[in-house]
């Protein structure tokens, strides 16, 4: 069975703390993705990668950075938390093999973070 | 970056009932196309591709107009477990060889006893 794995469900951190949102997928797929969701605005997509080492920033980036040091993992990383980063967070992740790749991604179980 | 726009709902409708959903998407290049659903607290899973011939999985039936850059969902004989929320999602087909997804901002279905 395929799994994306975000080990922290649930973190409130206070204004101005580091925070670190990690991601681990086992089905060896070069691309992972972190989304954020939001009530009435759906799904934004922060960073992607698609290789080990490589990033790309998505619609939203600032405020966030990432890193990808090894295939399986992908961490979302917030500099200085912001009360309005407060949101759920989700990790996905995507093989390019298939010329439909909408039907080959897989999400994780979100990780909703609060921020006081 | 292109939208794709979705009719928020809710939907309120009682078991049995058929409902659609309908989702218009402004990219022209769009290449593939997907319903997901989502329960509400839980990640997005894949409900269904969406092809230009339609097609069917037991009571959902997924339709594409490419020329109205139209996509639909109809559920037949609606189920209390069918209350979800569903995602229309594109694909824009550039940001590297895997793609680039586009997620509607979802339509809320709730399905009464």
């Amino acid at each position: 069975d395929v799994k994306v794995t975000q080990s922290s469900r649930y973190l409130v951190k206070r204004t101005g703390e580091k925070v670190f949102l990690e991601c681990v997928q086992d089905m060896d797929h070069e691309n992972m993705f972190w989304y954020r969701q939001d009530p009435g605005l759906g799904l934004r997509l922060i960073y992607f990668s698609y290789d080990v080492k490589m990033k790309e920033k998505g619609d939203i980036p600032e405020g966030y950075s990432v890193s990808r040091e090894k295939k399986e993992r992908f961490s979302l990383i917030l500099e200085s938390a912001s009360t309005n980063q407060t949101s759920m967070y989700l990790c996905a992740s995507s093989s390019p093999s298939s010329p439909n790749s909408g039907n080959t991604i897989y999400f994780g179980e979100g990780s909703w973070l609060t921020v006081v | 970056r292109k939208e794709v726009e979705q009719d928020p709902g809710p939907f309120n409708v009682p078991e049995g009932a058929t409902v659609a959903f309908n989702c218009t998407y402004s990219n022209s290049a769009s290449q593939s196309f997907f319903w997901y659903r989502q329960d509400c607290r839980k990640e997005p899973k894949l409900l269904m591709s969406v092809y230009s011939s339609g097609n069917e999985d037991g009571r959902f039936t997924a339709q594409l107009n490419r020329a109205s850059q139209y996509i639909s969902l109809l559920i037949r004989d609606s189920k209390l477990s069918d209350s979800a929320t569903y995602l229309c999602v594109v694909n824009i087909g550039y940001g590297g060889s895997q793609g680039n997804l586009i997620f509607g901002k979802g339509t809320k279905l709730s399905v009464k006893p």
